[in-house]
């Protein structure tokens, strides 16, 4: 297994709920990472996981919330969004954060009402 | 701070060589990535170049590196319909924890 999966692959959510973004691995890769794109633009870094420890947080507001229960998955969980939060949330893995290969999933697609 | 620079546009007809180019100020860089992005998917990692090496080959693409002016490029040999999409050009430095500085990508379209 050499891909990085995503749910869902859309979302649509209003201000006021909560919904949770997922990502799994099964490559045994120990670093994951959650990039937000907007369109046209290039991925901005969210967050980096290490072994399963936030490693680095690109000081995201609050109502984003990133969780790593095990080595494969790596959850986002949302709350209190904006209209402006609409975009590609990309999640991506590498062996380790020196590894040479960063490879990406295909994204969930978030419309923010 | 860290830069990474490409131009935003390229159009190239089905058959021609295409070459993106990127230029980036860290000398610090370890690894230099080219992806690719088609619409609507995600990032395909196309290519990576160590920064101790001047050229790659895989296939129908060449990755140059001249250190000395932070000057990387992607050449692709004889482009087809389905290499239409945006390319970026990412950097990741020495000690950054795993962190990839993108360029604003380039996007090529090709003409039949």
């Amino acid at each position: 297994d050499t891909e990085v999966t995503q749910t869902p692959k859309h979302l649509v959510m209003g201000m006021t709920n909560k919904k949770s973004l997922k990502c799994e691995q099964h490559m045994g890769h120990r670093a994951m990472y959650w990039y937000k794109q907007k369109a046209k633009k290039p991925p901005e870094l969210m967050f980096v996981y290490s072994y399963e420890k936030l490693s680095i947080n690109e000081s995201v507001p609050s109502r984003f919330s990133p969780e790593c229960p095990n080595s494969s998955l790596l959850n986002l969980h949302l709350h209190a969004l904006q209209p402006e939060d609409s975009a590609l949330y990309l999640c991506a893995s590498s062996l380790g954060l020196a590894g040479n290969e960063q490879f990406f999933g295909p994204g969930t697609r978030l419309t923010v009402l | 701070g860290e830069d990474v620079e490409q131009s935003l546009f390229l159009s190239v007809r089905e058959g021609d060589s295409s070459v993106i180019n990127c230029t980036y100020t860290d000398s610090s860089s370890t690894y230099l990535y080219w992806y690719k992005q088609e619409p609507g998917a995600g990032l395909q990692l196309l290519t990576y170049i160590f920064s101790n090496m001047d050229m790659k080959q895989d296939q129908r693409l060449t990755v140059l590196l001249n250190k000395k002016d932070k000057h990387l490029s992607l050449r692709i040999a004889d482009t087809q319909t389905g290499d239409s999409a945006i390319y970026f050009c990412a950097e990741k430095e020495h000690n950054q924890g795993g962190k990839l500085i993108f360029g604003q990508g380039t996007e090529l379209s090709v003409k039949p």
